[in-house]
């Protein structure tokens, strides 16, 4: 199963930028890094992927370093509405996510 | 743009009944996943199809059902219910399986199903 590391909780203040960390140290070179959040019981809803390179959508930018060990999900200007789990996703060769226990990212006044 | 629809949103059993919850997903989408939520829980994988063939499977109880049909709508056969069942159940599409292709799943808004 998926084997990545995200902090519990993380808080931000209201239009600042939310910096998001991944740890996903066993990644192979194939395998895609998600994002995904889900705010309060409703569906996960899909942000962003990358295999190798930064990816940069109207939701948020996707940092991967080099090595592919580590990523960071970018919520450039914070909102209220941003509050919610978030969870970083690698496939490591199966055809589904697996969920982990995600970052809960608090956006405060 | 159309999204994965889900039904019912909200089902109510008592012990011991059957359930069948349905998705639609996306348009031209092909594979459908299923999720578990229990309180305070994270999504666990249940079972994806592809092209109609059951492709991965996860966590689901024998009592749980499964398929996917001709126009790739899925149901998911519940029976036997348990309170433990008592969770979100979510769909998810996507073109093609994620492990092959640079895709994404997109997710429903769940069915919320109470066995009482």
């Amino acid at each position: 199963d998926a084997k990545t590391t995200q902090p519990p909780s993380m808080d931000c203040a209201e239009g600042r930028a939310a910096n998001l960390p991944c740890n996903h140290s066993t990644i192979s070179g194939n395998e895609y890094v998600y994002w995904y959040r889900q705010i309060h019981s409703q569906g996960p809803q899909y942000i962003i992927h990358g295999l190798k390179n930064n990816e940069t959508n109207e939701m948020a930018s996707l940092i991967i370093t080099e090595d592919r060990k580590s990523s960071t999900l970018i919520l450039p200007h914070a909102t209220l509405r941003d509050t919610a789990v978030y969870y970083c996703i690698v496939s490591y060769n199966t055809d589904k996510l697996i969920f982990g226990t995600g970052t809960r990212l608090q956006v405060f006044p | 743009a159309a999204g994965v629809i889900q039904s019912p949103r909200h089902l109510i059993k008592e012990k011991r009944e059957t359930a069948t919850l349905k998705c639609y997903p996306i348009p031209r989408h092909d594979t459908v996943y299923w999720y578990q939520q229990g309180p305070g829980q994270d999504p666990q994988f249940l079972i994806s199809f592809y092209e109609k063939m059951q492709s991965d499977k996860g966590s689901i109880p024998d009592r749980f059902s499964a398929q996917q049909f001709s126009d790739y709508h899925s149901e998911l056969n519940m029976s036997s219910l348990e309170l433990g069942d008592s969770a979100l159940y979510f769909c998810a599409s996507s073109l093609g399986v994620l492990l092959s292709l640079d895709t994404e799943a997109f997710f429903g808004q769940g069915t919320r199903l109470t066995v009482v």
